[in-house]
């Protein structure tokens, strides 16, 4: 198992340009999410999926859209990019138990540039 | 907000146990206490959960004061492999409570531990 796979690992881009960030898993997960993480802060939340077609605003959802492609896939959008979007983001899932979400797996991370 | 309150960080010698306290005092009834960990600039990895009873598994214990208003983790024997920043969340338990679709995996900033040899 691969667990949660996100690509591309560094990412350069120029004010306005725009970019698709994506994430796979691979341990039949219902839910998922993307963060972002700024040097010396904890993680906050862009949004959430909790299956397959459905997706939630979480904290700091300005900027960016997400697509669900499908259970394995969950897409993170930059349409104009900013520099304020520099940072480091970490695509997660967590299975679903009865009706309640266990503990989530983290990709390592993609690190974007905004310049 | 974040719903946790944590040291901003600790020290531990090596071969140590590493008591790592968080404070939820407004928890609800249908949360859990999760723990994560973030090594340098990894993902943040899953440690441990639980929702009124001390849990333990291969890594970490978690104790849980009755009232469930605190908690904390402990690393019986920290390695220089533990230094890492620790985060404590509470999570709601069911899907239904929270809307079934808002996420609830909500990260503040975390205890930075430093085991030194």
């Amino acid at each position: 198992n691969a667990g949660v796979t996100q690509t591309p690992k560094f990412q350069v881009l120029k004010t306005g340009q725009s970019m698709t960030l994506q994430c796979a898993q691979d341990m039949n997960h219902n839910s998922m999410y993307w963060y972002r993480q700024d040097p010396g802060m904890g993680l906050r939340l862009i949004y959430y999926s909790a299956s397959e077609g459905t997706t939630d605003k979480g904290e700091v959802p300005n900027g960016y859209n997400v697509s669900r492609l499908n259970k394995r896939e969950f897409s993170l959008r930059l349409e104009s990019a900013a520099p304020s979007q520099t940072s480091v983001y970490f695509c997660a899932s967590s299975r679903r138990d009865r009706d309640r979400d266990t503990e989530a797996f983290f990709g390592q991370g993609t690190r974007l540039t905004v310049v | 907000d974040a719903k946790t309150t944590q040291p901003t960080s600790m020290d531990c010698a090596e071969g140590r146990a590493a008591n790592l306290p968080c404070n939820h005092s407004t928890i609800s009834g249908n949360e859990y206490v999760y723990w994560y960990r973030q090594i340098h600039s990894q993902g943040p990895q899953y440690i441990i959960h639980g929702l009124k009873n001390n849990e333990t598994n291969e890594m970490a214990s978690l104790i849980i004061t009755e009232d469930r208003k605190s908690s904390t983790l402990i690393l019986p024997h920290a390695t220089l492999r533990d230094t890492a920043v620790y985060y404590c969340i509470v999570r709601v338990a069911s899907l239904f409570d929270y809307g079934g679709s808002q996420g609830n995996l909500i990260f503040g900033k975390g205890t930075k531990l430093s085991v030194k040899p």
